[in-house]
């Protein structure tokens, strides 16, 4: 099982700034196949990045991924107030088919 | 725009089995994956396991003793069934639709099924 750990477990930062949000797994991401996903409190997980880099159906490209083997990131470029929230990240290219991140909380300081 | 459901009764007893049902609108459910996904209060995510249209399931090595999936393509639903549940089955449960090389890109609204005597 490929297991992912996210750091910073909490990011504290101001609208406008610039968030930088790490995922590293165990062993190789298959092929890229890394997902990250924004979650706030009362709600579904919306998926933001697939394939480590892409961004999903309507999502601001103030969002972008990176990364690739077992170091990912999550940029988000300039800080909205409806970004903090819960980010997790996800491998679904390995057995058993996926598993997540536990999760980095980004605050407003 | 395809929209996911949860339904299902909210508590239920230990050792007794959990049931639910997701109905998929705005698109039809085949010929693609559909997975569960659960969240106790306050933590991260557990992907619980999957079923794509034709039946063929995938589950997480960690229930898969208690986890049945099954799919029903004339009703655009797919169920879950986790048997023997105790307190740490307690949790948001979520189903989503799943894209194998692009993460779950639809979800339900969650539900919440406390086990609890």
């Amino acid at each position: 099982e490929i297991v992912l750990t996210q750091s910073p477990g909490t990011l504290s930062l101001s609208p406008g700034e610039r968030a930088t949000l790490s995922c590293r797994a165990s062993q190789s991401v298959s092929s890229s196949y890394l997902a990250w996903y924004q979650q706030k409190p009362g709600q579904a997980p919306r998926l933001l990045i697939y394939g480590a880099s892409s961004r999903a159906t309507g999502i601001p490209d103030r969002f972008s991924g990176s990364g690739s083997g077992t170091d990912f990131t999550l940029t988000i470029s300039r800080l909205e107030p409806e970004d903090f929230a819960v980010y997790y990240c996800q491998q679904y290219g390995s057995s058993p088919p996926t598993t997540f991140g536990p999760g980095t909380k980004v605050d407003i300081k | 725009q395809v929209q996911l459901q949860e339904s299902g009764p909210g508590l239920v007893k230990p050792s007794e089995t959990l049931s639910l049902t997701c109905t998929v609108s705005g698109g039809s459910i085949s010929s693609y994956y559909w997975s569960w996904i659960r969240q106790p209060a306050g933590k991260g995510l557990e992907w619980i396991g999957r079923i794509y249209t034709s039946g063929s399931t995938n589950y997480n090595p960690s229930l898969k003793s208690r986890v049945t999936m099954s799919v029903d393509t004339s009703k655009n639903q797919f169920s879950l069934k986790l048997s023997s549940v105790t307190a740490a089955d307690t949790a948001v449960y979520y189903c989503a639709r799943e894209i194998p090389v692009a993460g779950c890109d639809y979800w339900g609204q969650g539900t919440l099924v406390t086990v609890s005597s």
